[in-house]
């Protein structure tokens, strides 16, 4: 079947580094997207990956193992406005599934 | 920045009434999908559209209605809106690729009376 797990929340300090896990199991997969949601707000894109590997942007950066079903997303020198919900969606064939985001806390 | 726009933003509203969601991209975009959010869970699919007089109904049961007769626009209708109708409802639009994102309106926050 398809399933997307994603830790609930995380807390980290102001300035430190946070990686935000997100395992998968899909028949056809086609791509892994990591999406930033504020509350109340709609989700913006962040990351793609669809290879082996780590993609940098800046101070995030997103690392993909297929043959584990495994993905993160690196945030580096956190600051307050990255206090949000961090969405997985993998593509599945040509449907995209989503998890149920991780509620990060940025603390000062 | 994406430019896809919904209306309205919040509405409350009595049971029974019919409501229709609007949803309208500017760039092109063939592809445009219906979501539901509830408070800390998964976006669920609802409806989806390949093109012009394409609709799909996505995994989660839903009664509601869309139409796709203009590009650039995908409104979804409730017929007899009921309170567990209430939710967050999100407009997505892409272009076709696997790697291509999905971009989201600001979403309509429903509450039924």
């Amino acid at each position: 079947g398809q399933n997307i797990d994603q830790p609930t929340e995380m807390t980290a300090t102001e300035g430190a580094i946070v990686q935000i896990n997100c395992t998968y199991q899909t028949s056809g997969f086609n791509g892994l997207f990591w999406y930033q949601q504020h509350a109340g707000e709609a989700p913006t894109f962040l990351s793609y990956n669809v290879l082996d590997g780590l993609e940098e942007k800046g101070r995030f950066s997103s690392f993909l193992s297929r043959s584990k079903g495994y993905s993160y997303l690196l945030l580096k020198e956190l600051q307050m406005k990255d206090s949000a919900s961090y969405l997985c969606a993998v593509r599945d064939y040509w449907k995209l599934i989503w998890g149920a985001g991780t509620k990060l806390i940025i603390k000062p | 920045e994406a430019d896809i726009y919904q209306t309205p933003r919040y509405l409350v509203i009595g049971t029974g009434k019919k409501i229709t969601l609007e949803c309208s991209q500017t760039m092109g975009h063939d592809k445009m999908y219906w979501y539901q959010q509830d408070p800390g869970m998964e976006l669920h699919l609802i409806h989806y559209s390949y093109g012009v007089n394409s609709t799909e109904k996505g995994d989660l049961s839903s009664e509601s209605t869309v139409s796709r007769i203009r590009t650039e626009h995908f409104p979804l209708t409730l017929e007899s809106a009921r309170p567990s109708h209430t939710s967050q409802y999100l407009c997505a639009s892409g272009l076709t690729g696997s790697n291509q994102p999905q971009h989201f309106g600001d979403g309509t926050r429903l509450s039924i009376l």
